[in-house]
């Protein structure tokens, strides 16, 4: 079946611009997490959720971030106000509740 | 708090030798879940193995196994008979088991395999 999808691939905006990063997890998976790598870096986790609602958003960075996740599938990350520091890749994986982790291509994130 | 250290950033191997990734991770529970996953230029994660920590025995998956030393926490990655496909970078992970809602997972800063031809 088909995988996590991210969309746009890639993104390039201006400092100030606010942007929404898109993320469709496999078909019936329940819970969906957000992660951001940073160049030369690990991933590191966001926000997770379960369903409609957000489990743990404690990687948050700070309140120009949020992520919606309305019905129980698609999933929106929304970042307000960005910065340059904000470039990164933006990793979504779904997973069926407790089941393995499945990532997406990632969505690349340049703030000019 | 939970940490993911690999202390190899690069690694080199001939076509068709074994290479071993190291991975150490520090952690408090008892019951947990290590991974690693393969990140080709692509950029998508992709689980090469997975392990219980409640399980003694270690992970094998087809040419990957794992070296699980709970006591010492360390858990590192075998890749006999190396291949060019297996030319990526190589991320060490850890998830707590026991509650519900810490589903979040620990990566360590990676290791980029190389293989030579």
């Amino acid at each position: 079946g088909a995988g996590v999808s991210q969309t746009p691939s890639n993104k390039v905006t201006e400092k100030g611009k606010y942007v929404e990063l898109r993320c469709d997890p496999i078909s019936g998976h329940t819970a969906l997490y957000w992660y951001r790598q940073s160049l030369g870096q690990g991933p590191e986790f966001l926000i997770y959720f379960q369903g409609t609602g957000a489990a743990d958003d404690s990687g948050l960075p700070n309140d120009r971030f949020f992520a919606v996740r309305p019905e129980g599938s698609v999933s929106t990350l929304k970042i307000q106000r960005t910065e340059r520091g904000d470039s990164a890749v933006y990793l979504c994986a779904s997973s069926a509740g407790w089941g393995t982790q499945y990532f997406g291509p990632g969505t690349r994130l340049l703030v000019l | 708090a939970q940490t993911v250290t690999q202390s190899q950033p690069e690694m080199s191997v001939q076509e068709a030798e074994t290479v071993t990734l190291s991975c150490t991770y520090d952690t408090s529970e008892s019951d947990y879940y290590l991974f690693w996953y393969k990140q080709p230029p692509s950029r998508q994660m992709i689980l090469v193995i997975r392990q219980e920590a409640y399980k003694q025995q270690n992970a094998t998956e087809n040419r990957f196994s794992v070296n699980f030393q709970k006591a010492a926490k360390s858990f590192s990655l075998k890749i006999s008979d190396s291949q060019l496909g297996d030319a990526a970078m190589y991320f060490c992970a850890y998830r707590v088991a026991s509650n519900f809602g810490n589903e979040k997972l620990t990566f360590g800063t990676g290791t980029r395999l190389t293989i030579i031809p």
